[in-house]
Order: C-alpha cells, then structure tokens, then sequence
C-alpha cells in the first residue's frame, strides 16, 4: 500500500526567501508524485507531476519539486516566496495502475511580509 | 470551461439530521472521488466512481455515509444521522480515465463545509 508523509504541518517564511516543503512516500511499486496547493476557501489545484524522466519537475507560480527514488522523497522548493504563496500544499503519490492516489496531511505555507 | 462545482458551499445541521452534498463533475470526466478534508488531517478519501462500474467504497467511514452518481454526472453524498466528528470540509474531484497504467490527475471542486451542532 501507498503512504505519504508531509513533515512539516506549518512552514513560515519572509517574503523573497527560499522555501523547500517536504514529502516522503512509501510504495512497493512504481509511483507518480503530485504537489497540489490550495488557497483558503478553494479546492486543491496542479502545481506539478512526476510522471517518469527527468528527476527535476518544474510547475506552476515557480515551483519546483525533485524525485529522488533513493530517499523515496519528492520535496518541493521555491527560490523565492510571495505574500501569495501563502496557503496549504499537499503532497499525494498514485501507483501506477492505481486511480486513487493517497494525499499527505499538508504542510501550511505561511510567507510574512 | 467550467470546473467542479459543489452545492452548498456551507452546511449547518443539527446533531441526527441527514444532510446531502452535490457534486457536478466537469463535461466528460468520467471518473469521480469524494474525499474528506478535517482540520490537521489531510484528505481523506471516501469513495470512488467510474463509469459505469460498481464505486470503490473503501473509504466510507461507516454505514452512515453513502454515494450515488446518476447518469454517470452528478453524484450526492448523503450522511444520515449526522455526528459531530463529521464536521469537515467535503470535497469532490473528477478526472479522465488516464490510458492503463497511466496517471490520474484530478479537479477539485472548493467543497462543501459541514458543521453539525
């Protein structure tokens, strides 16, 4: 079975300042990776996938993440945050074969002026 | 196009009532989720449609929740007798059936929270 573990329930970050939110999964399979962000008073929203090939994804709003199978990890960075960065970010990992991928707790992004 | 929508957006029931929640998936998504969202906790899910086949109910905490899908479009999740531990953040996800094997990337509507009393 699939598992997912988002480390970090809250992050709070200066604007202009780097940020890497983490995310550990758990699968005896292949997988893909997803980040998803979700503003206050929305539903979840794409910031990026791994599907295979390059370790490196780039999303959406400058995000980033890096797939390393070795650390079963699938962190997410951003060199430099915005005010509008701040809300939740879930981290969900799906097996290949399966439709019903598995989502993290979330890690709240919090950016301070 | 339009997105996912859910009906209500907010939900206030007494203890014991039953309450629905409507989800209208977007045009040609076939596959369609609920899931739970409670405070601290991430998302849960609850059930699991596609097409035509028999849903996925795995994740229904109990006898007291139920999903139906008409049509093969708009799906109500009814929770009979409410409690308050199902006071959360109701969301509803569609997707496209992804070729075998391949990845499901799914749209969220912005849920339906319910509080019960």
């Amino acid at each position: 079975a699939q598992s997912v573990t988002q480390l970090d329930s809250q992050v709070p970050v200066f604007e202009e300042a780097p940020v890497e939110l983490r995310c550990n999964y758990s699968s005896s399979v292949s997988v893909y990776l997803f980040w998803y962000v979700q503003y206050p008073n929305q539903g979840l929203q794409l910031l990026l996938k791994y599907l295979s090939g390059s370790t490196l994804v780039k999303g959406i709003n400058g995000f980033e993440a890096e797939f390393n199978k070795s650390q079963t990890s699938f962190h997410l960075r951003k060199p430099s945050v915005h005010i509008s960065d701040t809300a939740e970010y879930f981290c969900a990992v799906s097996e290949v074969r399966s439709y019903i991928p598995t989502f993290g707790r979330g890690t709240s992004l919090i950016v301070h002026p | 196009g339009a997105g996912v929508s859910q009906s209500p957006s907010n939900k206030v029931t007494e203890k014991g009532k039953d309450v629905e929640l409507r989800c209208d998936p977007i045009s040609g998504h076939t596959a369609l989720y609920w899931y739970r969202q409670s405070l601290g906790q991430g998302l849960e899910f609850l059930i699991y449609f596609q097409g035509n086949s028999a849903p996925d109910k795995s994740g229904l905490p109990s006898d007291r929740f139920s999903a139906e899908r008409t049509g093969g479009s708009v799906s109500t999740l009814t929770i009979q007798r409410t409690q308050q531990e199902d006071s959360a953040v109701y969301l509803c996800a569609s997707s496209l059936v992804p070729l075998a094997g391949g990845p499901v990337e799914q749209f969220f509507g912005p849920g339906t929270r319910l509080t019960v009393l």
